[in-house]
């Protein structure tokens, strides 16, 4: 089951901030996050597990809600190298994710 | 730094013909995935393979589309015939771990496939 990630886009200005949710209507085993840039492949960015634990980028603040079956991706400060499509992927169990349509950011001078 | 390899990055067939795509993980990566991406959506899991063996292939058209990983490494995706909504980029992703939901995933260039 596909989770549901809003806002579909969102226009920030340099040094603006920026939330992209992530949602499932079933608990979670695991919420995972991608940057995919025009052209590219989709990059890894974090792993937020349920019970509290975390794998990924330092610099990447993300938060995980497992009664709300729900994650948020905070983008502070932005930067234009942030512009890309940003993804979700949600976990039932340990060995079935799926990703979410995406999330559009674009940051502008 | 190590990458996973794709094969061809672009490929544009004819309808009723056949393709293959061919992904090599990087090394010792337990599990590989096919994507499909179609433009301006997520990617789609089309089969997950830990080693040689396939875990999950419930999303992959199975009249038209098969995939392999004949000893542990790499593999191909073969889709005959092609029909005109197969169209995407084919994303091929591998992970050091065995478990999707725990394993951070390592994404090669994709193959983007036009059929006309």
């Amino acid at each position: 089951q596909q989770p549901v990630q809003s806002p579909q886009a969102v226009i920030l200005r340099e040094g603006e901030d920026a939330v992209i949710n992530c949602s499932s209507s079933k608990a979670l085993y695991s919420v995972h996050w991608y940057r995919q840039k025009h052209g590219e492949a989709p990059v890894f960015l974090m792993i937020l597990l349920k019970g509290g634990e975390q794998k990924g980028h330092d610099k990447i603040s993300a938060s995980f809600n497992e009664k709300k079956q729900q994650s948020s991706l905070y983008l502070t400060a932005s930067q234009l190298s942030y512009s890309g499509t940003y993804f979700c992927g949600t976990a039932y169990n340990n060995n079935d994710m799926r990703f979410g349509a995406g999330t559009r950011l674009t940051v502008k001078p | 730094e190590a990458e996973v390899a794709q094969s061809p990055r672009y490929k544009i067939t004819e309808k009723s013909q056949a393709v293959a795509f061919w992904c090599d993980p990087i090394s010792g990566h337990a599990t590989l995935y096919w994507y499909r991406q179609i433009l301006g959506q997520g990617p789609e899991l089309l089969v997950q393979f830990q080693d040689e063996s396939v875990v999950d292939d419930s999303q992959l058209p199975k009249d038209r589309f098969s995939a392999e990983r004949l000893k542990g490494v790499d593999s191909t995706l073969k889709i005959q015939p092609a029909e005109l909504g197969d169209s995407a980029m084919y994303l091929c992703a591998s992970s050091l771990g065995r478990l999707a939901g725990y394993n951070e995933q390592f994404f090669g260039p994709g193959t983007r496939l036009t059929v006309l």
